[in-house]
This record gives C-alpha cells, sequence and structure tokens, in this order.
C-alpha cells in the first residue's frame, strides 16, 4: 500500500538549519508531484511547497520562499525539504503528501504522519 | 491568494444527526481545463488528514457513502448524512487551483 513516512525533524535554535525527509513506497514515485504541508501546534493546515514528478518545477509559500528548498532523488524514492534560517513560526508538524500524477498539484492523497520541528533557542 | 472561509469554526451534532460545513472561496474555483479544484479534508484527533473528496463531489476509495460534497463557483459545502462517532475532528477545504495552495481554517465536529 501507499506510505509516507517523514523524518528528520527536532528541535533547533533559531537560524540554524534542519533537513526534513519523506521516504515513499508502494506507488511509482517518479511520477508524481509532492508536497509539504505544516500545522503549528493547534492550529491549522499550511502548505509549505511543491514539486513536480521530475523535479524541475518547484513552488512555495511566501513565508518559506528564498529559506526552504524542496527536492526530491527519483532513485531513492524520497521528498526532501531542506530549511535554513529557521524562526520561531516555523514550529510546526511537517507533514508530506502525494500530489497527483506528474503536475497534478491540487491533488493531495495520502498524507505521511508528520514530524515535528521545534525552533526555540 | 484566494482565501478559504469556512463555517461554521464548531459543529456540535447529535448522533444520527446530519452535518453540513460551508466553504467559501474568495476567487472562482473554475481553473482554465474546466475543472474545479476543490478538495475536502477529515483530520481525527492525533491523525494526519485524510482526503474525503476531490474536485467538488468525487469521494475517495473507503470513505462512507454518507459523506458528500457540492457546490461550484466559489460556494460550497460538504454534508455528513447520519454523524457517526468517527466522524469527530476538524474538516478542511482546500483550493488546488490557485497558486498559493491554501486552506480554510477548518470546522471541528463534535458530538453532542
Amino acid at each position: 500500500q501507499v506510505q509516507l513516512v517523514e523524518s528528520g525533524g527536532g528541535v533547533v535554535q533559531p537560524g540554524r538549519s534542519l533537513r526534513l525527509s519523506c521516504a515513499a513506497s508502494g506507488f511509482t514515485f517518479n511520477n508524481y508531484a509532492m508536497h509539504w504541508v505544516r500545522q503549528a501546534p493547534g492550529k491549522g493546515l499550511k502548505w509549505v511547497a511543491s514539486i513536480s514528478y521530475d523535479g524541475t518545477s518547484t513552488y512555495y509559500a511566501d513565508s518559506v520562499k528564498g529559506r526552504f528548498t524542496i527536492s526530491r532523488d527519483n532513485s531513492k524514492n524520497t521528498l526532501y525539504l531542506q530549511m535554513n534560517s529557521l524562526r520561531a513560526e516555523d514550529t510546526a508538524v511537517y507533514f508530506c503528501a502525494r500530489g497527483g500524477i506528474l503536475t497534478g498539484y491540487s491533488a493531495m492523497d495520502p498524507w505521511g504522519r508528520g514530524t515535528l520541528v521545534t525552533v526555540s533557542s | 491568494d484566494v482565501v478559504m472561509t469556512q463555517s461554521p469554526l464548531s459543529l456540535p451534532v447529535t448522533l444520527g444527526q446530519p452535518a453540513s460545513i460551508s466553504c467559501r472561496s474568495s476567487q472562482s474555483l473554475v481553473y482554465s481545463d474546466g475543472n474545479t479544484y476543490l478538495n475536502w479534508f477529515q483530520q481525527r484527533p492525533g491523525q494526519s488528514p485524510r482526503r474525503l473528496i476531490y474536485k467538488v463531489s468525487n469521494r475517495d476509495s473507503g470513505v462512507p457513502d454518507r459523506f458528500s460534497g457540492s457546490g461550484s463557483g466559489t460556494d460550497f459545502t460538504l454534508k455528513i448524512n447520519r454523524v457517526e462517532a468517527e466522524d469527530v475532528g476538524v474538516y478542511y477545504c482546500m483550493q488546488g487551483t490557485h497558486w498559493p495552495l491554501t486552506f480554510g481554517g477548518g470546522t471541528k465536529v463534535e458530538i453532542k
């Protein structure tokens, strides 16, 4: 079955970096767009970034543009989120989610269980 | 950015009774290909979100048929025919027509 497993979260000081990973299995990873979505503690869902099936197209929320980089390694069936210059307001559970075929960005199913990032001194 | 406004914020429902959640977008969600990319998600307590409905009214595999989606343009509704205990959680609408992708603020469904 389709499975997405995030890792790489933890506690990090403001201004530092962290890289999240999302290991995918159960489907042909290199056929699908992928997303990162975050959820601050007790808050709603916020889209962070998306990437096309081949990694050539990327999209970012304004709040992370220039600081975060989404990428993928199709040979490893893995999605990444490189997060630099972290701020307290980046504290959240980060979910990866499968998009649609190729550049089907409107789809977002299924989701992983998420990984918690806490930015604190 | 397209603002997605959900109402109500909280929805206490009696078991077996219907429930309805509204989602309004600040712009039309009809894409140039003619499709309307409006999704509904359910997030049960302590779980990750799960998509229920895509493109306004298409139920995902495994989603009970008591869930239905409707609407067009800027006005959308998620209905639960007869609420069951397992339906407790927060429901979000999300538009996939315009960048950036945006979610509604969520509606918390609880049992009275």
